[in-house]
């Protein structure tokens, strides 16, 4: 049973495009909803947070913006860079404090 | 400098043999977690443990079992019986007490022949 839904697979930005990267959840109960962001043969690190009383959270060129009535939330990637490319996992936690995470997106930004 | 140190990096087994993954954290962190990650499947949980001697199943736990016996250490041991073992491990560590930041290691790719 997936709880976090998350869009696309794939995704191939020029430098300087903005990426956008959509998850979906089902379980109310969920009230931390975290990025997490994968370079090749590394292990995940938190890239971005947000908690469902605020809209959206900036931090840099990452931004999150969350829409708790369509229980959706997205990160957008502003000036996208080689360096963005990666794996992203969006993901959300509730009072079991274990985190139930996307599948995952593979970012690619060309030249 | 504090992290998390998982090994073997890389492990090759033979069909039927059990196999454990080493994970160490310095971190002085209480909750540590074991996640599996395969292609488009993203990360699922295995095992966590939020204090020394006590641990939870997590959704894939099935063939996998492991101990807490000291703060810094959480090994997993993928048994024979778990049936589709070729996969990459994660370990990871939060502070616990409600902190929700997961911090992980670089993680062990197991193969199974």
């Amino acid at each position: 049973q997936q709880q976090v839904k998350q869009s696309p697979q794939s995704l191939i930005v020029q430098k300087g495009g903005i990426p956008i990267i959509n998850c979906a959840y089902e379980n109310t109960a969920f009230d931390y909803f975290p990025w997490y962001q994968q370079f090749p043969g590394k292990g995940p690190a938190l890239l971005i947070a947000i908690r469902p009383d605020v809209s959206e959270k900036k931090e840099g060129r990452f931004t999150i913006s969350f829409n708790k009535s369509a229980k959706q939330f997205s990160l957008h990637i502003m000036d996208s860079q080689p360096g963005d490319s990666a794996t992203y996992f969006c993901a959300a936690d509730g009072t079991a404090s274990k985190l139930t995470f996307g599948t995952g997106t593979r970012l690619q930004v060309t030249l | 400098d504090g992290g998390i140190t998982q090994s073997p990096k890389y492990l090759f087994r033979k069909e039927g043999q059990n196999v454990t993954l080493s994970c160490e954290q310095n971190l002085n962190h209480d909750a540590m977690y074991w996640y599996r990650q395969d292609p488009g499947q993203g990360l699922r949980l295995i095992y966590y443990s939020q204090i020394v001697n006590d641990f939870q199943k997590g959704d894939i736990a099935e063939g996998y079992s492991v101990s807490r016996e000291k703060k810094e250490s959480f090994p997993l041991t993928v048994t024979s019986a778990q049936k589709n073992p070729t996969a990459f491990y994660l370990c990871a560590s939060s502070m616990g007490g409600g902190a929700r930041e997961l911090f992980f290691g670089e993680g062990s790719r197991l193969t199974v022949l």
